[in-house]
């Protein structure tokens, strides 16, 4: 089994949905599980940071962390076609090491 | 905003030749790291440098590499004598000491290795 896994997708979407990107991992260890975003030959953006189980929100984006299940999600709220981009779940244990999904690409049709 | 700046961009090398990658972290994080992507592949980890010493490596990062800070402001990755398997965006990233775990990568540069 992977430590993480992601589906690639692609996920394509209308302009106003809402999105749903997830990734589950085996890793008990994780503690710290981040989404980036990443335009196409360009480097990671930090979009949410959660520390354990939990939900935190920051404007159209929502991150769950339910470590029991071992998944994590993103929702986005009210998708806009400059949201398309492929995102990366990453996540570490007590090191700084982040461990990366494969990355799902989104694409909102306008 | 802060933030890390890689050069160069894009740099095309015969295979067996040194490559240097060099990098600006963002000036008051103290932990950098080195990942790679692959074209079409995870992003994955290299090393992390903390206090002028190694912290981490992973397998990739064998006797090929290594990292040097060899002055206040730069963070260099240099590739020994390249592969046509090393050809990649390699991204550097930083982080500060309260949220080390918070990193900021660059936008990373591209090598390519004939």
């Amino acid at each position: 089994q992977k430590e993480v896994e992601q589906d690639p997708g692609p996920l394509s979407v209308p302009e106003g949905a809402i999105v749903s990107l997830n990734c589950t991992y085996s890793n008990s260890a994780f503690q710290y599980f981040m989404w980036y975003r990443q335009y196409s030959r360009k480097g990671p953006e930090l979009l949410m940071y959660t520390y354990s189980s939990g939900n935190k929100e920051d404007g159209r984006f929502t991150a769950q962390v339910d470590k029991s299940s071992k998944y994590i999600s993103l929702f986005i709220r009210d998708s806009q076609p400059s949201d398309s981009a492929t995102y990366l779940c990453a996540m570490s244990a007590y090191g700084n090491k982040l461990v990366f999904g494969a990355g799902t690409i989104l694409r909102v049709k306008s | 905003e802060p933030e890390v700046t890689q050069t160069p961009s894009h740099q095309v090398t015969q295979m067996g030749q040194e490559v240097i990658l060099r990098c600006v972290p963002i000036s008051n994080h103290l932990y950098f790291y080195w990942y790679r992507q692959i074209l079409g592949q995870k992003v994955e980890f290299l090393v992390s440098f903390y206090n002028n010493e190694i912290s981490e490596k992973s397998e990739i990062f064998d006797d090929q590499f290594s990292v040097e800070r060899p002055d206040g402001s730069n963070f260099t990755l240099k590739i020994r004598s390249t592969k046509l398997e090393d050809s990649a965006m390699y991204f550097c990233a930083s982080s500060d000491a309260d949220a080390a775990n918070v990193l900021t990568f660059g936008a990373g540069s591209r090598l390519t290795v004939l």
